[in-house]
Order: structure tokens, then sequence, then C-alpha cells
């Protein structure tokens, strides 16, 4: 079965460091989200992505983030100078593709845990 | 915005018994989906169900749209169901998840 999947699994990166987490979503997914979960707390939505612009963001999703999808197949999210705030697991979701049953439900990746020291 | 909220919090079981967790939604909903947060932190999608009911093996869900709520039914538990579940929806016109706090789930041998 199609899944999501994220790279890297863990990142350790120093305060003021860009970082770049991927995703490669589900294939005719046209839909795509960045999601993220502080330790020990909800899951909370930063940015949505649909036909190669941002549709929604969050107040979390401020100036330091940035997504694109630079090769049609990869989405990723950027963060440009990491916070210590920003030590969370970041979760990748796709949506769409030919299914109708299931086209309205997003599937998430594995998710990449982000610590900043 | 709309608000979800869980219950119970915390639940702890013994191996083989059902459990029934709740949530509640403080608007109509167009998506609510149910995941499982296993001890590696990944979301594994259990149910799809905006409303009416789906079975999947032990675990079961019910949609009450017009009541604003959902359950979600686990039968004689396993300790790998240990984790949170957590229910979110979409409401409006929007495609963005809103989490629940979830339910922290122990099941013990």
């Amino acid at each position: 079965e199609p899944e999501v999947t994220q790279t890297p699994s863990h990142q350790v990166t120093q305060m003021g460091q860009e970082v770049i987490l991927r995703c490669v979503p589900i294939s005719n997914h046209l839909y795509f989200y960045w999601y993220r979960q502080i330790l020990g707390q909800k899951v909370e939505f930063l940015v949505s992505f649909y036909n190669n612009e941002i549709s929604e963001k969050s107040e979390i999703f401020d100036d330091q983030f940035s997504v694109e999808r630079p090769d049609g197949s990869n989405f990723t999210l950027k963060i440009r100078s990491t916070k210590l705030e920003d030590s969370a697991m970041y979760f990748c979701a796709t949506q769409g593709g030919l299914k109708a049953s299931s086209y309205n439900e997003q599937f998430f990746g594995p998710g990449t845990r982000l610590t900043v020291l | 915005g709309i608000q979800v909220e869980q219950s119970p919090p915390d639940l702890i079981l013994q191996e083989g018994a059902n459990s029934t967790l709740r949530c509640n939604f403080s608007d109509s909903v167009n998506n609510l989906q149910w995941f499982h947060q296993n001890p590696w932190g990944q979301l594994i999608n259990l149910f799809y169900i905006p409303s009416g009911t789906k079975q999947n093996g032990r675990l079961s869900a019910t949609t009450v749209a017009t009541e604003r709520y959902s359950l979600l039914y686990i039968s004689s538990s396993q300790t790998t169901d240990s984790g949170v579940y957590f229910c979110a929806v979409i409401s409006g016109g929007y495609n963005k998840l809103i989490f629940g706090a979830g339910t922290r789930l122990a099941v013990h041998p």
C-alpha cells in the first residue's frame, strides 16, 4: 500500500542553523500539509499546499518557515534560523488521489523529530 | 474556531478489556479521522469517518454528525493497543485537520 515517507527520521541542529525536512507524498495526491507536535502536546497544523502554492498557513508558520516542491515529487519544509522552541516532531500529510472513498482522508508520514540545541 | 474535546484523557486497561473513547466537536464537520500514535511517535490512520459506522477488526467507530460526537470502540484490548488516540476534524471551507488533545491508553498484561 502506498505511503508517505519522510527524511530524515531525526535531525539534531544548533540554534540559528537552517534545516530542511523532506517528504515524498503518495503518488497522485494533490494536497500536501505540514503539522508539528511539541513533545507531550497535541498535533498542530502549520501549512497546506495545493497547485504549487500555499493555500493556508497558521500563526506558527512565520517568515522563518517556507515550503516548496522543488522537483514535482518531494515536498519540503525549510526552517531558516532554528530556535529552541522549534524542537518538535514534524509530520507531512497528503490527501487526494484517485480513490473516491478516501479522497478527503489525510495520510501522515512517520515524522521527523527535530531537536534544536 | 472549532473545538475538539476527547475523553477520557487517560485510560488504563487489563488485556482483554473493552473500552470506548469519545470525541466531541463544537461545529459541523466535513471530515473526521481517528489516529493511533504508537510509542515511536508515528500517527497511524484508524478511520476516516465523517458520519456513520465502520469496523476494522477489533476496532470500530461511530460518528453522529448531527449530535457532534464520535466514538472509538476497542474490543479485547491488547498491549499493542497502548499509545495515544487522537480524533481530528475538518470544519468549514478549510482543509486543515484540528486535533483533540488525545486519550492516552495503557493496556497491561
